[in-house]
């Protein structure tokens, strides 16, 4: 596609219930990241994928907090037994690995995650 | 690691004023990246700055990496509505070219006609 989607662009569940986000990068990014974003808070890193692997997951703030990639493309964020400190913008970017275009990530409008 | 710190953390103008937004780290950057962000949306890549006393300019936005590669200034010329939003500074992990990028908090623009 043109731009990284994300899907669902807001979701709102409830306290307990697992939920998934899914992000479908820039066509030929190789490389892609999971970011956080809290109410006051700055962008927190997640994880980061390169390919199908996950050399970096150190962002990751529980077990209930999972990823993962298939095929190189579409990547599914999976959180277990929302909490309601779960809430947040989460964000999906993807880059290039190319020595012109460096790290630059590009980012998804990102998903309004609400537990309530 | 790598912190970046943002000043100031909210700035209001009038339209036409100019305006200067900084972003400091305790360590060298190696790559300096530069993102505008608007309520409900996503990050807007603006620039990238990579070598010592580089600039680089896009329309009325002009983004300086000092010599000692530990600061950056974002710089708008006579701003327009249209810029106001969070502006945020990310950096590199030692000049990798891949992996997480570590973010300021962000400095929050208002412009009033």
């Amino acid at each position: 596609g043109a731009g990284v989607s994300q899907s669902p662009s807001n979701k709102v569940t409830e306290k307990g219930k697992d939920v998934e986000l899914r992000c479908d990068p820039i066509s030929g990014h190789t490389a892609l990241y999971w970011y956080r974003q809290s109410l006051g808070q700055g962008l927190e890193f997640l994880i980061y994928f390169q390919g199908n692997s996950a050399p970096d997951k150190s962002g990751l703030p529980s077990d209930r907090f999972s990823a993962e990639r298939t095929g190189g493309s579409v990547s599914t964020l999976t959180i277990q037994r929302t909490q309601q400190e779960d809430s947040a913008v989460y964000l999906c970017a993807s880059s290039s690995v190319t020595s012109v275009a460096k790290n630059i990530q590009y980012f998804g409008a990102g998903t309004r995650l609400s537990v309530l | 690691s790598q912190e970046l710190e943002q000043s100031p953390q909210s700035l209001i103008v009038q339209e036409g004023k100019n305006l200067t937004i900084n972003c400091t780290s305790s360590k060298t950057l190696y790559g300096l990246y530069w993102y505008k962000q608007k309520y409900g949306e996503g990050l807007i890549f603006l620039m990238m700055l990579q070598k010592g006393g580089e600039e680089k300019s896009h329309e009325k936005i002009t983004a300086k990496l000092d010599e000692k590669k530990q600061q950056s200034s974002l710089h708008i010329t006579a701003s327009q509505p249209s810029h106001a939003g969070i502006y945020l500074c990310g950096a590199d992990d030692r000049g990798s070219t891949l992996g997480r990028l570590y973010f300021g908090r962000g400095t929050q623009l208002t412009v009033w006609p």
